[in-house]
């Protein structure tokens, strides 16, 4: 079945640096990819639909200048957490809508630890 | 916005029984309602869907049954097993499959299932 990997799996930073996130479909193209947040015993919350190309689009409360994202093929996007602060650690999960099939696959997650 | 709620929050079963998770929608206008299974520290795997134009989906021991009308949506598992303990989300969105919408889904809260031996 189709993949999709996220790097890193897990990340520590101190507070204040900025921290990337890869998300890739390995298999498969996919112009739209989302990122989600998940804080423990939570559910998932999205923050952003990533497009190829363009702009990604923000869920209303979640910062774009803080989060950045970066579509910039169509098999990778990348989320930014600029500044992070201890509130910033969480689960980020992103998921890619494959270009044919208009199945959505999620990645594994990453999980952001911010000292 | 779409709004989705997820009971009961935890579920407990002996190994064998079934389980029942419920769920309801606030948008009629979602059509597609996938299920999905989430590991401790892993991301959610879909292990089943349904769309608005069928009323119940079954794949081996899992189920999926819709009622539009009351928008309320359920998966049963029957015959629970260790391996199904896990943390259980519905969603909803109103593009699904092949049709395009983006799939910007909504998840219910979630149900920790735990099978006991």
């Amino acid at each position: 079945g189709a993949v999709v990997s996220q790097h890193p799996s897990w990340v520590i930073c101190k507070s204040g640096t900025s921290v990337k996130i890869e998300c890739r479909s390995l298999d498969f193209q996919a112009t739209t990819m989302f990122w989600y947040r998940q804080f423990p015993k939570q559910s998932l919350m999205l923050m952003a639909t990533s497009n190829e190309g363009s702009k990604a689009t923000y869920e209303q409360g979640v910062e774009k200048d803080k989060f950045l994202i970066n579509h910039a093929s169509l098999t990778l996007s990348t989320l930014t957490v600029t500044s992070a602060h201890p509130e910033d650690s969480s689960f980020y999960i992103c998921s890619a809508l494959h270009i044919n099939t208009g199945e959505l696959f999620f990645g594994e997650g990453s999980r952001l630890t911010v000292l | 916005g779409e709004n989705v709620e997820q009971h009961p929050s935890t579920l407990s079963v002996q190994e064998g029984d079934s389980a029942v998770i419920k769920c309801t929608y606030s948008d009629s206008a979602s059509n597609y309602f996938p299920w999905y299974k989430q590991e401790l520290g892993k991301g959610p795997q879909l292990i089943i869907d349904i769309r608005s134009n069928v009323g119940e989906k079954k794949d081996q021991r899992i189920a999926v049954t819709l009622n539009k009308t009351a928008k309320h949506f359920s998966l049963h598992i029957t015959e629970t097993q260790p391996e199904d303990s896990a943390v259980y989300f519905c969603a909803a969105s109103k593009g699904g499959k092949l049709t395009g919408g983006g799939n910007k889904l909504t998840f219910g809260t979630g149900t920790q299932l735990k099978v006991e031996l």
